[in-house]
């Protein structure tokens, strides 16, 4: 079955300081795909980064990065130099193809960003 | 601005009662999903449509149903609502023109729902 887990809950940096986030998740299938999600305060879920299966190329726009290991089974987020408006929820998910002809996605539970000033 | 709109932006009900949320998807996207996102349950896959035909279900309960219409718009109907159904849903919209592989897809700004 499908698990995307973010074992971090809340993680509270200080301006300037670079933070990555965990993703790891679980599946049987051999062609999926992953995203990454930010839901500021305002409530709305923005889209960061997708990725699929088959691509391992880590990834950089500007300071944010992404690091897809499909040997661990991770697919981790990292910010440089963070800022005060990177504080959010981010959200790891995971997309499989059903025998329907659409997809299932599993978001993970989300890691709280503080970036403090 | 996604593109995605919902409304109402908030709604307030009583147990038992039965609502309609409402989603425009971004013009000329095909696909449409709805999620719930609780506290207790997160981000919650319910349902995905796709040019008017159901093509993915999660975990959405019987209570619940939707549906695309032919102008793609699509509704959530939630019926004898409970406490439990407090929640911010989400629609969300992708192209659809890519077969065989999941599209980014693009979020609403929800509708709150409260039931007393």
């Amino acid at each position: 079955a499908q698990k995307v887990t973010q074992a971090q809950t809340e993680i509270s940096v200080v301006e300037k300081e670079d933070v990555t986030l965990d993703c790891v998740y679980e599946t049987r299938d051999t062609t999926y795909y992953l995203f990454w999600y930010k839901q500021p305060p305002s409530g709305e879920l923005v889209f960061l980064i997708r990725r699929n299966s088959f691509d391992e190329q880590n990834e950089i726009s500007g300071r944010y990065s992404w690091n897809f290991q499909k040997s661990t089974s991770s697919f981790n987020f990292t910010i440089t130099a963070s800022q005060v408006v990177d504080s959010a929820v981010y959200f790891c998910a995971l997309s499989e193809e059903v025998n329907t002809g659409g997809f299932k996605t599993i978001f993970g539970a989300g890691t709280r960003l503080f970036v403090k000033a | 601005d996604s593109g995605v709109t919902q409304t109402p932006k908030h709604l307030i009900t009583a147990t038992g009662q039965r609502v309609t949320l409402r989603c425009s998807p971004r013009s000329g996207d095909l696909s449409v999903y709805w999620y719930q996102q609780s506290l207790d349950q997160g981000l919650q896959f319910l349902i995905q449509y796709y040019n008017g035909e159901e093509r993915a279900k999660g975990n959405i309960l019987e209570r619940f149903s939707a549906q695309q219409f032919p102008d793609l718009h699509s509704e959530l109907n939630l019926s004898s609502l409970e406490l439990g159904d407090s929640a911010l849903y989400f629609c969300a919209s992708s192209e659809g023109s890519t077969q065989g592989a999941a599209e980014t897809q693009y979020f609403g700004p929800g509708t709150r729902l409260l039931v007393l």
